[in-house]
């Protein structure tokens, strides 16, 4: 079993729709969350981050996360066909001085027409 | 804004040779990570330097080595390269550490034939 649990997709969701991604946890040690977006071919570009419990938001973008439950969700609001990548879900645990981010295998997100 | 800058972009080579990948980090970042994501998978953390210090290592071959230099810059060095390697590598970096949000630079698409 992966750290990282995500669906892998693709998810479909119409122009303007709400597109909900999720992603569970296995190490309740993990402090810190991140989403990021890859489009093929190219280098994940981090959206939102969060460490505390509960909803942040951010532009059309909201991070939420339950560290009872072990699990984090991306919700993209008004999607767009730009929306259309792979958003992967990266979880730290502090080991040392740098953390190192263990990502789970991404879902690939198509906004259609 | 700048960003995380890697050299070279594309690198073909033979098997059994060596290769050096550079990574330049955002300014005023003191943390670089190396990762490796091969086709279809998820990007997997090689290694990282805090201050010029090796911080962590995850699963990077002994055939691997890296360094932070006094500017901060890292390279990546890649010896008996085998066809399993081709993969591209991204360099990431932040500042301070631990908590702090990575940023990743465009990538090295790396070929061995």
């Amino acid at each position: 079993q992966k750290e990282v649990e995500q669906n892998s997709g693709p998810l479909s969701v119409p122009e303007g729709a709400i597109a909900s991604l999720n992603c569970t946890y296995s190490d309740r040690g993990s402090q810190s969350f991140f989403w990021y977006r890859q489009y093929s071919g190219k280098s994940p570009e981090l959206i939102m981050f969060i460490y505390s419990n509960g909803d942040k938001e951010d532009g059309r973008f909201t991070a939420q996360l339950n560290k009872a439950s072990q699990y984090v969700s991306l919700l993209i609001r008004d999607s767009q066909p730009s929306d259309s990548a792979t958003y992967l879900c990266a979880v730290t645990n502090y080991t040392g001085t740098a953390s190192k981010l263990t990502f789970g295998t991404g879902t690939r997100l198509q906004v259609t027409l | 804004a700048a960003g995380v800058i890697q050299s070279p972009r594309h690198l073909i080579k033979e098997k059994r040779e060596t290769a050096t990948l550079k990574c330049y980090p955002i300014p005023r970042h003191d943390t670089v990570y190396w990762y490796q994501q091969g086709p279809g998978q998820d990007p997997q953390f090689l290694i990282s330097f805090y201050e010029k210090m090796q911080s962590d290592k995850g699963s990077i071959p002994d055939r691997f080595s890296a360094q932070q230099f006094s500017d901060y810059h890292s390279e990546l060095n890649m010896s008996s390269l085998e066809l399993g390697d081709s993969a591209l590598y991204f360099c990431a970096s932040s500042f301070g550490g631990r908590f702090n949000e990575q940023f990743f630079g465009p990538g090295t698409r790396l070929t061995v034939l």
